[in-house]
C-alpha cells in the first residue's frame, strides 16, 4: 500500500521560518507534490518535486530526497495568510492513471 | 480561466436516498479525478477519466458509486443508495494530459455531503 506521514499541526511565528516533513512510503512513484488548503476552500497546488532537490518557488521552497523516500515544505517570511493546511501527495502511476496519495495533512498557525 | 467548478457545494439527505455531484474540470483538461475525504481522514483517490473514459477506478469503494463522463466535459457522481459512511467532501480535480509537463492537478472547492 501506499502511505504517507506529516505531522498534524505546526505553530509559528509571523516573519519566521516554518519546515513541514513529509515521509512516503509507496510503489510506483513519480514525484512529490505540495498542496495548501484554506478551511472551506479548494487544495491548491503549490510546488512539485520529481528529482532530488530543491525547488523555490517565491517564499515557497520544496525538497525532495527520493533515497530517503522524504521531502520537506519551507515557507519563509510567514505570513498571517500562510496560516492553512498543508498536504504532501505522491504522484504514482497505477493502471495508467497519475493519481495522487494524500498525506492527512498539517496545520500550520501563524501567529503574531 | 474559470477554474474547476463543483455542484452542489453542500448536500444533506436521508440514508437510502440518491444523490448526484457534478464536477465541471477547466476547458481543455482531458483529465479528470474525483476524490473523497472524510472527516479525519485524508483525501482519498476515487478515480481517473481520460476524457470520457475510465482510466483508473481502483479507488471507488463500492458499486454504489456511479461516475460518468459523457462527451468527455463535465463528469458526475451518483451514489445510490447512500449510507452514512459516505457522508465527507467530495474533490473534483482536472489536469492536462500527463503526457506534458504540466502534472499539476486543479481543484473545485468540493461538495460537502452529509448522510443523516
Amino acid at each position: 500500500g501506499q502511505s504517507l506521514e506529516q505531522p498534524s499541526e505546526v505553530t509559528a511565528v509571523e516573519g519566521a521560518i516554518v519546515q513541514i516533513n513529509c515521509t512516503y512510503q509507496t510503489s510506483g512513484f513519480y514525484g512529490l507534490s505540495w498542496y495548501q488548503q484554506h478551511d472551506g476552500g479548494a487544495p491548491t497546488f503549490l510546488s512539485y518535486n520529481a528529482l532530488d532537490g530543491l525547488e523555490e518557488t517565491g517564499r515557497f521552497s520544496s525538497f525532495l530526497s527520493r533515497s530517503d523516500s522524504y521531502g520537506y515544505l519551507l515557507l519563509q517570511e510567514l505570513q498571517m495568510k500562510d496560516s492553512a493546511s498543508y498536504f504532501c501527495a505522491v504522484r504514482s502511476s497505477g493502471a495508467g492513471s497519475y493519481q495522487l496519495t494524500f498525506g492527512k495533512g498539517t496545520k500550520l498557525s501563524v501567529i503574531p | 480561466e474559470a477554474g474547476v467548478t463543483q455542484f452542489p457545494s453542500h448536500s444533506v439527505i436521508e440514508k437510502g436516498q440518491t444523490v448526484t455531484l457534478r464536477c465541471d474540470p477547466i476547458s481543455g483538461h482531458d483529465n479528470l479525478y474525483w476524490y473523497r475525504r472524510v472527516m479525519g481522514k485524508e483525501i482519498k483517490f476515487l478515480l481517473h477519466f481520460v476524457k470520457e473514459s475510465k482510466q483508473d477506478e481502483s479507488g471507488m469503494p463500492n458499486n454504489r458509486f456511479l461516475a460518468e463522463r459523457t462527451g468527455g466535459t463535465y463528469s458526475t457522481l451518483k451514489v445510490q443508495p447512500a449510507e452514512l459512511e459516505d457522508s465527507g467532501v467530495y474533490f473534483c480535480a482536472s489536469s492536462q494530459e500527463p503526457g506534458t509537463a504540466s502534472y499539476e492537478q486543479y481543484f473545485g472547492p468540493g461538495t460537502r455531503l452529509t448522510v443523516t
